[in-house]
């Protein structure tokens, strides 16, 4: 089965630091790969679509310049949360489809807990 | 580990009719929560309903509800009345503490 791995699964880290998250496709290639983060209450905000070879696409509301999205491979995508503050603190969690059409299953990480002190 | 299973890659329902909608999890863990999230195409993901694992009781949602059974580790979805705006992916998902896992998604189709 196609498997998505995401490292770190936890981190803490001070306030004005950066933090990079890696999801990898472990046994299959994904072209494109979606960025979620889970705010309170449980809900899940796409906040970007990252594509192998050019720029994310971001949701509306999302800092670019603050979340840093980069899709080098088509087996890894990473999420550089820069000069973080505790209000990044939050479970962030990536998937990936398997191939490029909209109809194929999405395949997601376990999830990275950040805490921001 | 833990993992989630939802063994309906695809469902179909006739609007205004009841589906239900299977997932099963297993954890050895005792604190954790269980969720449906509706994924439209816009790719969001839309918290549905959740469950607190030490609550016996089922939560309910307007038209959704769940069977929850925690010593068969089940957590099925059963939207009532179903409407066109339902058709969706639909994943399951568990979460602990530090863990979060999805199940591979159910694709519901409503027929008019």
């Amino acid at each position: 089965g196609a498997v998505v791995s995401q490292h770190p699964s936890w981190v803490i880290c001070k306030s004005g630091t950066s933090v990079k998250i890696e999801c990898r496709s472990l046994d299959f290639q994904a072209t494109t790969m979606f960025w979620y983060r889970q705010f309170p209450k449980q809900s899940l905000m796409l906040m970007a679509t990252s594509n192998e070879g050019s720029k994310a696409t971001y949701e509306q509301g999302v800092e670019k310049d603050k979340f840093l999205i980069n899709h080098a491979s088509l087996t890894l995508s990473t999420l550089t949360v820069t000069s973080a503050h505790p209000e990044d603190s939050s479970f962030y969690i990536c998937s990936a489809r398997k191939d490029g059409s909209n109809n194929s299953p999405l395949h997601f990480g376990n999830g990275t807990r950040l805490t921001v002190t | 580990a833990q993992t989630v299973t939802q063994s309906q890659p695809e469902m179909s329902v006739q609007e205004a009719e009841t589906v239900t909608l299977s997932c099963t999890y297993d954890t050895s863990e005792s604190d954790y929560y269980l969720f449906w999230y509706k994924q439209p195409p816009s790719r969001q993901m839309i918290l549905v309903i959740r469950q607190e694992a030490y609550k016996q009781q089922n939560a309910t949602e307007n038209r959704f509800s769940v069977n929850f059974q925690k010593a068969a580790k089940s957590f099925s979805l059963k939207i009532s009345d179903s409407q066109l705006g339902d058709a969706a992916m639909y994943f399951c998902a568990y979460r602990s503490a530090n863990d979060m896992r999805f199940g591979a998604g159910t694709r519901l189709t409503v027929k008019p």
